[in-house]
């Protein structure tokens, strides 16, 4: 079964460039989805088809994808950015397919 | 306002049986496949099933195939999941999801349900 990795935890400081990674074969071939999830609430989608933003999440969320890795970037990041975050794609064999999480903690 | 509510959630003991049911409203639900994606307490989030717009395509994680049947209908803005044989490791927030005209529609997942718990514990 198709499988998408994420690393557990990302730090960064306020103001700085936060990058979360997201890794699959042939990930690049796919569309990569984003969602921010904070405590006790539902996911929230932030980027979809690789590098488009939603109405309504700030300009400073990004993505890339490319080769085997998806990036989620987020540019002059905020306190209120501190979440989980998840990378999603489709695969024909798979279905919907979820990475791991990343618990990104604004120091 | 586009919204989903789920209801139906609860605690079981393992091998039984719980629907769960989920309301849709502000969009046009007979357009959109729908999905339900589960999160367990401190975990990360799992796609559980998927549908078509008119109930003919459905899929699957394998973790529930054989014990899960989701259906919706269109006449009354609802989608379902049927859960038998339930476990413990099932215990989970579910959440209903709006997709894209198609299961694997790459603009879907836009909206989700505030989720329903299900505790399957003896």
């Amino acid at each position: 079964s198709y499988g998408l990795t994420q690393p557990p935890s990302v730090s960064v400081s306020p103001g700085q460039t936060a990058s979360i990674t997201c890794s699959g074969d042939k990930l690049g071939d796919k569309y990569a989805r984003w969602y921010q999830q904070k405590p006790g609430q539902s996911p929230v989608v932030v980027i979809y088809q690789d590098s488009k933003r939603p109405s309504g999440i700030p300009e400073r969320f990004s993505g890339s994808n490319s080769g085997n890795t998806a990036t989620l970037t987020i540019s002059g990041t905020q306190a209120t950015d501190e979440a989980d975050y998840y990378c999603q794609a489709w695969d024909s064999s798979s279905s919907w397919v979820f990475g791991g999480g990343t618990k990104l903690t604004v120091l | 306002e586009v919204q989903l509510v789920e209801s139906g959630g609860g605690l079981v003991q393992p091998g039984g049986s719980l629907r769960l049911s989920c309301s849709a409203s502000g969009f046009t639900f007979s357009s959109n496949a729908m999905h339900w994606v589960r999160q367990a307490p401190g975990k990360g989030l799992e796609y559980v099933s998927g549908i078509s717009t008119n109930g003919g395509t459905t899929y699957y994680a394998d973790s529930v195939k054989g014990r899960f049947t989701i259906s919706r209908d269109n006449s009354k803005n609802t989608l379902s999941l049927q859960m038998s044989s339930l476990r413990v490791e099932d215990t989970a927030v579910f959440y209903c999801v709006k997709g894209g005209s198609t299961p694997a529609a790459s603009d879907g997942f836009d909206i989700w349900g505030q989720g329903t718990m299900v505790t399957v514990s003896s």
